[in-house]
């Protein structure tokens, strides 16, 4: 079966440090791969996709990026926080339907 | 432009009644699917039920039903015989299928449902 695995659960930064959040598929090959972030109290905002290795959309100009090195592998990161970057990060996988890892609680302080 | 309203912020039900949820889609696309999921407090997005825009019959999945009413473009969530379990963040969501064939998900902003023992 097919799942997700995302981490760390919480993280506390200052403005300032660099990010990297890592979310790994197991069960199948050559994923859809999504990252969301959701904003306190508010719905939830795509802020990239890969179809493939090496292969990043950006949906929101914005202080993160990512990149997908393995197959499995999608990784979330910013070179400098913003206190802005505040929110609950979630990784998701599509297969049928969409699958979601089980988020980071990122707190820029 | 694709787009999913959910116009109730927050609903209160008693505990072992039935609640609906809103949900209205907009789009022009023939095909489309369209999702909820449950958001409790510790932040896991838990897929609840779909129904696609060719599916004739209403979805339900044991305790949750979607009633699908294509004309007026919406997608209600019924879940009957509340719990106090059930008292989560709710999410309606729709399925884009862009030039890329990338099926991104749009989301309404949620509904808070709180079950009252």
């Amino acid at each position: 079966s097919q799942t997700i695995h995302q981490w760390p659960a919480t993280l506390v930064q200052p403005v300032g440090s660099p990010l990297s959040l890592e979310c790994t598929v197991e069960g199948t090959s050559n994923p859809n791969l999504y990252w969301y972030r959701q904003a306190a109290g508010r719905g939830l905002q795509l802020l990239f996709y890969s179809v493939g290795i090496g292969q990043i959309s950006s949906e929101v100009p914005q202080n993160l990026s990512a990149s997908r090195p393995q197959d499995r592998q999608f990784i979330l990161s910013s070179k400098k926080l913003l206190l802005s970057d505040s929110g609950f990060y979630l990784c998701a996988w599509r297969g049928w339907g969409y699958t979601f890892g089980s988020g980071t609680r990122l707190t820029v302080v | 432009a694709q787009k999913i309203t959910q116009t109730q912020p927050g609903m209160f039900v008693q505990e072992k009644e039935a609640v609906t949820l809103d949900c209205t889609y907009d789009t022009s696309d023939q095909s489309y699917g369209l999702f909820w999921y449950k958001q409790p407090s510790s932040g896991e997005m838990i897929f609840l039920i779909y129904q696609g825009s060719y599916d004739e019959q209403n979805a339900t999945e044991g305790r949750y039903s979607l009633n699908f009413q294509k004309a007026r473009k919406s997608a209600n969530l019924v879940i009957s015989a509340s719990q106090l379990g059930d008292s989560a963040m709710y999410f309606c969501a729709m399925r884009e299928v862009n030039a890329g064939n990338n099926r991104k998900l749009i989301w309404g902003l949620g509904t808070s449902l709180a079950v009252n023992p």
